[in-house]
């Protein structure tokens, strides 16, 4: 069975840091790229980054550009997602997602960690 | 930016009925659209890829057609368990969602 599972997310503060992981197992990690997916309270879907499956491709959305930092793992099966500057626009679930290279589309998805930047 | 534009907002039918999402790119994405599901709390899931294949285990009254700009996601006589928010992705240019349909029961 596939399974994404997301930790790391919490209270921080405006300014502040925090690093989400994504452990994967049920398909072969090193196989898949993986994706960033976040959703503010309320409304719909950003893609936020992906990475490839070799992790030498990487690419971010113009938000976050500059702030955050996709990688991996791939003797842990483990995606990463490193938040820096967080700012209140940032408070939403974090989904991570993965789909096999050259796929257009996110085949399995995490159930997502939240992430609040309040002070 | 490939802009996807998701009609309606809110569909109200009930159980039985036939719904009609549509979306709508700002350029052309070719079939490189995708349709996910999403019930409150829930992660979405992936309904149809490459804008016409359903994903496994995805039931036979899903259904998705289009090329270009211009995309419809039909479910046949909708179940209870329909009820949900659709968004459509598109990865021609980078990655980018729809802003969502929500079916709701009427």
């Amino acid at each position: 069975e596939v399974q994404l599972l997301e930790s790391g997310g919490g209270l921080v503060h405006p300014g502040g840091s925090l690093r989400l992981s994504c452990a994967a197992s049920g398909f072969t990690f090193s196989n898949y790229a993986m994706t960033w997916v976040r959703q503010a309270p309320g409304k719909g879907l950003e893609w936020v980054a992906t990475i490839s499956a070799g992790g030498d491709f990487i690419f971010s959305a113009d938000s976050v550009k500059g702030r955050f930092t996709i990688s991996r793992d791939n003797s842990k099966s483990t995606l990463y997602l490193q938040m820096n500057s967080l700012a209140a626009e940032d408070t939403a679930v974090f989904y991570c997602a993965g789909f096999p290279t050259g796929a257009r589309y996110f085949e399995y998805w995490g159930q997502g960690t939240v992430v609040t930047v309040s002070s | 930016e490939i802009v996807l534009t998701q009609s309606p907002d809110t569909l109200s039918l009930s159980p039985g009925e036939r719904a009609a999402l549509s979306c709508r790119a700002s350029q052309s994405v070719s079939t490189s659209l995708a349709w996910y599901q999403q019930k409150p709390g829930q992660a979405p899931r992936l309904l149809i890829y490459d804008a016409s294949n359903r994903a496994t285990g995805i039931p036979a009254r899903f259904s998705g057609s289009g090329s270009g700009t211009e995309f419809t996601l039909t479910i046949n006589s909708l179940e209870p368990e329909d009820f949900a928010v659709y968004y459509c992705q598109q990865r021609s240019d980078s990655w980018t969602f729809g802003q969502g349909t929500k079916v709701e029961i009427k």
